[in-house]
């Protein structure tokens, strides 16, 4: 079946630096892959979808120059969060999806924690 | 009125019981449904998308009812290794990005 990679898996950085989280679809070629951001107990939310060659799409809310997207070919999507603060700690989780069709699923990255000091 | 709205429970349910998680959308134009489910920790895995007729894997029933706007799942035998949280995934209305319910926890004791 499908799989995207995402790393890191982990990561902790202080306050004020910058983490770029990589998305690969293997074995697929994804137009479009979404980012979401999970806190404990909560659900995903959808930050952005990403579309390949042109700027991402950000949701209600989610600021677009703090959290950077890029989507240069088709398997690779970054994310990157500048200027981390505390608050951005969260589990950070992209998807996309091999076939078209209704009934074809999401596949998700195994995701990232991101704690930031 | 939120958009996919689950029963965060949790359910707890005794080895071998059957349990029922039900999830209810705001667009009646949706077309794309699925369940998925979340371990601790971890990122979500499809365990199944809803056909319009209902369909069932194993000991997982998934059913659709349009005309109240809901989708079921049905886990009959439930064993300690289905301990997890379900989630609710719908393509609300005609787009093709997912949106997730909250997510019903489920815990199978001995």
């Amino acid at each position: 079946g499908a799989v995207v990679s995402q790393h890191p898996s982990r990561v902790i950085c202080k306050s004020g630096t910058s983490v770029k989280i990589e998305c690969r679809s293997l074995d697929f070629q994804a137009t479009t892959m979404f980012w979401y951001r999970q806190f404990p107990k909560q659900s995903l939310m959808l930050m952005a979808t990403s579309n390949e060659g042109s700027k991402a799409t950000y949701e209600q809310g989610v600021e677009k120059d703090k959290f950077l997207i890029n989507h240069a070919s088709l398997t690779l999507s970054t994310l990157t969060v500048t200027s981390a603060h505390p608050e951005d700690s969260s589990f950070y989780i992209c998807s996309a999806r091999e076939a078209q069709g209704p009934n074809n699923g999401y596949t998700f990255g195994s995701g990232t924690r991101l704690t930031v000091v | 009125r939120k958009e996919v709205e689950q029963d965060p429970g949790p359910f707890n349910v005794p080895e071998g019981a059957t349990v029922a998680f039900n999830c209810t959308y705001s667009n009646s134009a949706s077309q794309s449904f699925f369940w998925y489910r979340q371990d601790c920790r971890k990122e979500p895995k499809l365990l199944m998308s809803v056909y319009s007729s209902g369909n069932e894997d194993g000991r997982f029933t998934a059913q659709l009812n349009r005309a109240s706007q809901y989708i079921s799942l049905l886990i009959r035998d439930s064993k300690l290794s289905d301990s997890a949280t379900y989630l609710c995934v719908v393509n609300l209305g005609g787009s093709y990005i997912p949106t997730f319910g909250r997510g019903t926890s489920l815990i199978v004791h001995p």
